[in-house]
């Protein structure tokens, strides 16, 4: 089974649509988070949501929108792509929260990989 | 200012050899925790292993074990008798406690991208 999973690993689609990605995490976490791997592989946090809530929303333009409907979904939601937002988006889970022991070790979905043409 | 450095754009090493991954750190913070992912070429993150800045000893998973140097604020990846699966990229990342204590999940470094020979 796998823990944490994302859906679509793949999305084509042009400026201006809006679309979404999905995930859910069976581990039991109450923690998920949102990443993002730009084009030279650089990865940065976009959300963190602990139990439902909203904890982190890093210089994120408002056009994504996070939702978490329970404590293990967290889907991310875009609208008016642009360009720019081609990348990578990780989603992730981690147990403990909040903390830096290995409790809180962060595990990461598959990746979607989000073209715009 | 970088909080975490990955020094090693890319290396190449011969299969079966010892390889050590650099990575230091940077923070003001007495509770942190450093963590290793590796991202092969299919693109999933896969957590390797941890190291918090109280342990005493060094971390080890395996073929992996974490050169753990807190004065020099180091924390090395060296993964002994290199396989050819461990071709992939490397990354070093840390989680602070700070007043939100490690609210603000990890910072990540470049990583380093490494290519296992035959």
């Amino acid at each position: 089974d796998t823990a944490v999973s994302q859906t679509p690993k793949y999305l084509v689609t042009q400026m201006g649509n809006d679309k979404s990605i999905k995930c859910e995490q069976n581990l039991g976490h109450d923690t998920m988070y949102w990443y993002k791997q730009d084009s030279k592989k650089f990865l940065k946090i976009m959300f963190s949501y602990n139990n439902k809530e909203l904890i982190i929303n890093e210089t994120v333009p408002n056009r994504f929108s996070p939702k978490s409907p329970d404590k293990a979904h967290l889907n991310l939601h875009i609208n008016s792509l642009e360009l720019g937002d081609s990348a990578v988006y990780f989603c992730a889970s981690s147990q403990a929260f909040p903390g830096t022991g290995v409790g809180n070790t962060i595990y990461f979905g598959e990746g979607s990989w989000l073209t715009v043409v | 200012a970088q909080k975490i450095t990955q020094t090693q754009p890319g290396m190449f090493v011969q299969e079966k050899e010892a390889v050590t991954l650099d990575c230091t750190y940077d923070t003001s913070d007495p509770s942190y925790g450093l963590f290793w992912y590796k991202q092969p070429s299919s693109g999933e993150m896969i957590f390797l292993i941890y190291q918090g800045s109280y342990d005493q000893q060094n971390a080890t998973e395996g073929r992996y074990s974490l050169n753990f140097q807190k004065a020099r604020k180091s924390a090395n990846l060296v993964i002994s008798a290199s396989q050819l699966g461990d071709s992939a990229m490397y990354f070093c990342a840390m989680r602070e406690g700070g007043s939100g204590g490690g609210a603000d999940g990890l910072t990540f470094g470049k990583g380093t991208h490494l290519i296992i020979q035959p």
